[in-house]
């Protein structure tokens, strides 16, 4: 069937690092993908998301990149913060399916 | 930016009770919402998809009569999980997208609601 996952399942990161975290995805049918952050208790929030028709996209701090080839998207976060810390989810979606699909999840810990 | 409020964000109910849930979207419109339940150390699990208006459009493995989801008005859907058991423990959350945005807008999600069933 079709799945979003990731390849590391922890990653710990020193403080002012750059951090980078993966996702694997099947279906190559997706339209864009999202990147979401998860504290502890809390739901899902918006990072960056990507349209399946670029391979790069910046905001503040954090860089998504797309390879569509081998179905791969990560998230690059630079100077890592403590705040940081956090569950990452990638999630994929179509235009005109409103659904999105999750990945598994990296649980990133930013050493002080 | 874009707010879902969810309430509430824990409760506590014995096995064979019904617990509500509500899901607003405080500042914009949302003809659809999604309940995803989530498990410890797990993803969301889209459970269903909530359509103002009409029935609600479940996944498959999620049984209906037991997940009853309600949208009345384009800010409220309410997710009532009838007959609670333990097993319905987890962490549910709902989200939804400006209607009047772009379909590849972002999900706004809420907070959650920490369901424990004893």
């Amino acid at each position: 069937g079709e799945s979003v996952g990731l390849h590391l399942p922890t990653l710990s990161v020193q403080e002012g690092d750059n951090s980078i975290i993966n996702c694997a995805y099947s279906n190559s049918a997706s339209d864009y993908f999202i990147w979401y952050k998860q504290e502890s208790g809390k739901g899902p929030q918006f990072i960056i998301d990507i349209r399946s028709n670029m391979d790069k996209r910046q905001g503040q701090r954090v860089t998504v990149l797309l390879n569509k080839t081998v179905k791969h998207l990560s998230l690059q976060i630079a100077a890592t913060q403590p705040g940081d810390s956090a569950v990452y989810f990638c999630a994929e979606g179509r235009f005109g399916n409103e659904k999105l699909t999750f990945g598994t999840g990296t649980r990133l810990t930013i050493i002080p | 930016g874009a707010v879902v409020s969810q309430h509430p964000s824990r409760v506590i109910c014995k096995s064979g009770t019904s617990v509500k849930i509500e899901c607003r979207s405080l500042d914009f419109q949302a003809t659809t919402m999604f309940w995803y339940r989530q498990f410890p150390k797990q993803s969301l699990m889209l459970m269903a998809t909530s359509n103002e208006g009409s029935k609600a459009t479940y996944e498959q493995g999620v049984e209906k009569d037991k997940f009853l989801i309600n949208h009345a008005s384009l800010t409220l859907s309410t997710l009532t999980v009838t007959s609670a058991h333990p097993e319905d423990s987890s962490f549910y959350i709902c989200s939804a997208r400006d209607t009047g945005r772009t379909v590849d807008s972002p999900l706004h999600f809420g907070n959650g609601t920490r369901l424990t069933v004893t």
